[in-house]
């Protein structure tokens, strides 16, 4: 079975500051892991995936698979950066995305 | 093009009740999964539809049941609320229920369900 942790439920930065959210999983097989974000009042929407390498909004994630850690990381917090963000494993042939419980992010200006 | 859509946005039931709730996918989605969030618990999956069948169900009881009709539309219902049943219930669509490089899954803005 797949295990997404998120070790820390609230993360508080001041606006400028590093950001990094750590995510941590179990799963025997060969991952694919994702970033969520769903801001205030809006829905849950895809930031960024392990597969495509991207950086989107300034936020960066790198699998590490000797560590089993898929981090996301932004150097510069901004307010619109608010948000509660969700880890996810999808586990090939299972059909089913396994979320971590979440990091809720405040941005302080 | 239009995203998923889910009906109602809010429902409040009392315990005992039964309740069901819609999704309706993205055009040409034919996959579409149910979570349930929850502040303490996070998002957690209830079940995947494909073409009407399910094809993955998640660890709750079996007062939750769902289905899916020919057009891809799902419904999830919960028989026998309890207290505890009360969350934002999320459904997603995804063209084959995969999320590798070319798939991902869009949500809906969930359906607040309260029970009293």
């Amino acid at each position: 079975a797949q295990r997404v942790t998120q070790p820390e439920k609230l993360l508080s930065v001041f606006k400028g500051a590093p950001v990094e959210l750590k995510c941590n999983y179990s799963y025997s097989g060969s991952p694919e892991l994702f970033w969520y974000v769903q801001y205030s009042r809006q829905r849950l929407q895809l930031l960024l995936r392990h597969i495509s390498r991207e950086s989107i909004k300034g936020f960066t994630a790198d699998l590490n698979k000797g560590e089993t850690s898929f981090h996301l990381k932004k150097p510069f917090a901004q307010e619109e950066d608010s948000a509660m963000y969700y880890c996810a494993l999808w586990a090939r042939g299972n059909n089913r995305l396994a979320f971590g419980k979440g990091n809720q992010v405040v941005v302080i200006p | 093009k239009a995203g998923v859509t889910q009906t109602p946005r809010y429902l409040i039931k009392t315990r005992g009740q039964q309740v069901t709730l819609s999704c309706s996918p993205i055009s040409g989605h034919r996959s579409v999964s149910w979570y349930q969030q929850t502040p303490g618990q996070g998002l957690q999956f209830l079940f995947e539809y494909f073409s009407e069948t399910q094809r993955n169900k998640g660890n709750f009881p079996g007062r939750f049941s769902g289905r899916q009709f020919s057009n891809s539309r799902s419904e999830m219902n919960v028989s026998t609320l309890e207290l505890g049943d009360s969350a934002l219930y999320l459904c997603a669509s995804s063209f084959d229920g995969t999320a590798d490089l070319n798939g991902e899954a869009f949500f809906g803005q969930g359906t607040r369900l309260t029970v009293v």
